[in-house]
């Protein structure tokens, strides 16, 4: 069965880093793109990362653009959040979600666990 | 970016009782609307992409409707198991966007 675990989290002091890693199980990994999505505490979901199947092209939103690289290894169906410069509003926990390759654009139809990350002094 | 906004922001039904929520984007997205459901500590669980086509093993009570700036999750007849936050997500143009949530709680 289709399974994304998620790992990596933890505090980190502002102006940190952390690698986040998802590590999947279940499904051809090569054949997906993946995303990275975030909770803050008692609020929404908010999409921050995207990367094409092959590792070819990525999207960000833009709080996280040049402090946030999502990458993958295909060799090892894993996909990682390379996290730098970190702030206070970065403190969520962190899914890594499979996308389900629909021709209606995005659609993540697995999700992990979540990985929780808080950047506090 | 495109802003997606949901309503109600929380709502407390019955069980049996016909509930629909409302999504709506600040431009068309044509028929790039999915739905999740999220219960507490828990991830996201897919429900609808497409605007209207139901995920494998999401109970048929689900449905979608909607396209271009206005969208509607509908349960036709309320769960115990349904009591839950649901978010819409356009997957129209990046950054993806989601809603900001509705509540269904128990009346």
């Amino acid at each position: 069965q289709d399974q994304l675990v998620e790992s990596g989290g933890g505090v980190v002091q502002p102006g940190g880093s952390l690698r986040l890693s998802c590590a999947a199980s279940g499904f051809t990994f090569t054949t997906f793109d993946m995303h990275w999505v975030r909770q803050a505490p008692g609020k929404g979901l908010e999409w921050v990362a995207v990367i094409r199947y092959d590792g070819t092209k990525e999207y960000y939103i833009d709080s996280v653009k040049g402090r946030f690289t999502i990458s993958r290894d295909n060799s090892k169906n894993t996909l990682y959040l390379q996290m730098n410069s970190l702030r206070a509003e970065d403190t969520a926990v962190y899914y890594c979600a499979k996308d389900l390759r629909n021709v209606i654009g995005y659609a993540s139809d697995i999700w992990g666990q979540g990985t929780m990350v808080t950047v506090s002094s | 970016d495109i802003q997606m906004t949901q309503s109600p922001s929380s709502l407390s039904a019955s069980i049996g009782d016909r509930v629909t929520i409302t999504c709506r984007a600040s431009q068309s997205i044509s028929s790039y609307l999915n739905w999740y459901q999220q219960k507490p500590g828990k991830a996201p669980k897919f429900l609808i992409y497409a605007a209207s086509s139901l995920q494998s093993g999401v109970p048929s009570r689900f449905s979608g409707s909607g396209s271009e700036t206005v969208f509607t999750l509908t349960i036709s007849s309320l769960q115990p198991e349904d009591f839950a936050t649901y978010y819409c997500q356009q997957s129209y143009s990046t950054p993806l966007t989601f809603g900001g949530g509705t509540k269904v709680e128990i009346k």
